[in-house]
């Protein structure tokens, strides 16, 4: 029941764009977006309702498309402080807030 | 701003011994969150309680137990620790059980058992 995510790794220099995306097997009610920064705990992003809507967060944006159960995340003009694994979680039609995380995906960004 | 404490950050421990990962919130939030991730890896969910005298277990299953007896405490125990519990330890609260509810983490207890 973990989403997939992709890539597994990306190195931009400052100021690329960059899409995370993350796929789910199962009908989702939610997606989550979190980053983890090393040894540091997880801090949330966005939280992706169904229906399809895309959410901003700074120059950080994200899409939820139900029907695909797929949600990509959108890093643009991105900045050293953007390093970090980004997990997308999802919540299932329980609507519980159980979240089943992805593999997640370690972004770096270089000068 | 979130509030959310575990200790110990770091615990070194030999096998069989008895340990309580402590985690606290001063939010007020019903219901919290352990979490089990290894370096590099995905969360797990593995406890989760809705409320004082609420656990339930999560998707991953773990030998250890939890208690809630007040709101803001969240104690996760291992009765006799093993060398495969080694990882990293996550709590975490969201203000409701609902979906639309973000989860705020604490800092983590890195566990090692030799």
């Amino acid at each position: 029941q973990q989403p997939v995510q992709s890539p597994q790794a990306v190195i931009l220099r400052e100021g690329e764009d960059a899409v995370i995306n993350c796929s789910s097997s199962k009908a989702l009610y939610s997606v989550h977006w979190y980053r983890q920064k090393h040894g540091e705990a997880p801090v949330f992003l966005m939280i992706l309702l169904k229906g399809g809507e895309q959410k901003g967060h700074d120059k950080i944006s994200a899409s939820f498309n139900e029907k695909k159960q797929q949600s990509s995340l959108y890093l643009t003009a991105s900045q050293l402080s953007y390093s970090g694994t980004y997990f997308c979680g999802t919540d299932l039609l329980t609507g519980a807030n159980n979240l089943f995380f992805g593999t997640g995906t370690r972004l770096t960004v270089i000068p | 701003e979130a509030d959310i404490y575990q200790t110990p950050r770091y615990l070194v421990i030999g096998t069989g011994k008895k340990i309580t990962l402590e985690c606290s919130q001063t939010m007020g939030h019903d219901k919290m969150y352990w979490y089990q991730q290894d370096p590099g890896m995905e969360l797990h969910l593995i406890h989760y309680s809705y409320g004082v005298n609420s656990t339930e277990k999560g998707d991953l299953s773990s030998e250890s137990t939890v208690s809630r007896i007040r709101t803001e405490h969240f104690p996760l125990t291992l009765e006799s620790a093993r060398p495969s519990h080694t990882s990293q330890y996550l709590c975490a609260s969201s203000e409701t059980s609902g979906t639309f509810s973000q989860q705020y983490f604490g800092p983590g207890t890195r566990l090692t058992v030799t």
